[in-house]
Order: C-alpha cells, then sequence, then structure tokens
C-alpha cells in the first residue's frame, strides 16, 4: 500500500514483558515519528528520526523505551518489562523533511494497539 | 513549543457551515499554524496549514487574524464525515524542528 503501514495492529501482553512495534512509512519520506495516545489524549511526542539518526528522542519517558531505524526506512519501537501504563495506542508518521514550500506534512498510520495487562 | 487553546468540544448541523476557533497568544514569528484532525479509529491526518495569509484548499479554510494571535479553521459545508477531533497545532517551519506537538483539540460532532 502507499500508506504507512503498522504492524501488529494490536498487542496484549503481559507486565513485565517485552515488546516490538513495527512501522513501515511511506517509501521516500527520510522523517519518521512515534506517538503515544492514550485514551480521551491527543497524541503525546516519543522520537523523531531523520534518516537513520533519532534526532529528537525527548519525549521517551524512560530507559524501558528505545526505537531504531537502522537503514533509514522500517522503524521498530521497542519497549522493555511492560507496565499496565504502557498501554495506549501508538502511532507512527513519516514525511518529506521541510523544504522550502514544502510542509513536511506528516502522514500517520492507524496506530498498534498495546494492553498490557 | 507555542501552546494553543481550543474548546473542548463544539457541535454542529449537517450541511451547515463551522468555525472551530484556536488561540494562541504566544506565537513567534516563525511559526506555521497547522490544522489536523483524526477520524475515530485513524491516526491524525493534515487538514491545513499557513503563516500569514488567509489559505484555502479543497478541505477547508484557514482564517488568520491580522495579529496572529488567533485563527479559525472553516469547514463550508460539514457533512457527518467530518466528525473528528481537530487540532491546531504551531510548528516551526525549520528543517531542525519538525515535530509537532498536539494538545487535546475540539471534538466536532456533526448532527444529522
Amino acid at each position: 500500500g502507499a500508506g504507512v503501514s503498522q504492524t501488529p495492529s494490536n498487542k496484549v501482553t503481559e507486565k513485565g514483558k517485552y515488546v516490538e512495534l513495527r512501522c513501515d512509512p511511506i517509501s521516500g519520506h527520510t522523517a519518521l515519528y512515534w506517538y503515544r495516545q492514550s485514551l480521551g489524549q491527543g497524541p503525546e511526542f516519543l522520537i523523531y528520526f531523520q534518516g537513520t539518526g533519532a534526532a529528537d528522542d525527548s519525549g521517551l519517558p524512560n530507559d524501558r523505551f528505545f526505537a531504531v531505524r537502522p537503514e533509514g526506512s522500517v522503524s521498530t519501537l521497542k519497549i522493555q518489562r511492560t507496565e499496565r501504563g504502557d498501554s495506549a495506542v501508538y502511532l507512527c508518521a513519516s514525511s518529506h523533511p521541510v523544504r522550502g514550500e514544502n510542509t513536511g506534512e506528516l502522514f500517520f498510520g492507524e496506530g498498534s494497539r498495546l494492553t498490557v495487562l | 513549543d507555542a501552546k494553543t487553546t481550543q474548546p473542548n468540544s463544539m457541535e454542529s448541523n449537517e450541511e451547515e457551515p463551522v468555525h472551530l476557533p484556536c488561540n494562541h497568544s504566544t506565537i513567534s514569528g516563525t511559526d506555521y499554524i497547522h490544522w489536523y484532525r483524526q477520524l475515530p479509529s485513524q491516526g491524525p491526518e493534515y487538514v491545513i496549514h499557513g503563516l500569514t495569509s488567509n489559505v484555502n484548499n479543497r478541505m477547508a479554510s484557514l482564517a488568520i487574524a491580522e495579529d496572529r494571535k488567533s485563527s479559525t479553521l472553516i469547514l463550508h459545508r460539514a457533512t457527518l464525515r467530518d466528525a473528528a477531533v481537530y487540532y491546531c497545532i504551531l510548528r516551526v517551519q525549520d528543517q531542525g524542528a519538525q515535530k509537532l506537538v498536539f494538545g487535546q483539540g475540539t471534538r466536532l460532532t456533526i448532527n444529522p
């Protein structure tokens, strides 16, 4: 498909387990973002990649959260020792870089819903 | 990041215009005003953006106050499919600062 693809769409895990969430951005988009969204709240920024490097990881809540983008395309968000408070929808977005009149519009996937029991 | 203030919720009727307000009194000269919306069970989608002048596209219009301290997203003829949460976001148009910081947004309900 032409859009941002996220897998799995739903993940149920037990407290303390390790989880990986995958994001496949739109082809050619160099920027990739991760957000998480709790029920009734707006999306909360986690981390942003420009190419392979994390340009801004100021939103990662603690060292249990880590994200990689080794080849500048697919990204994986990794959560260690999951807690019930990690339950949320994790959204991925990609964009072209801002340049001239190009807005750098973000294109979002449909998200991965994580439930930690 | 500069903050925006929006009403928590608004309601309108189908086929009527909708005006969604946003206050951003601390906006700086390099901040662009972006609007995204989030339909139920979907990720946010871009609606429109502007800097100083009013903007129109196929989805909506954006009216920006002369002092840029407020703006209004205008849906000219609302349909049931426009029911969503609408986010007004300030974003520095700079290659090194691209993230969007979402607030709570305005939940728009459209009555048939």
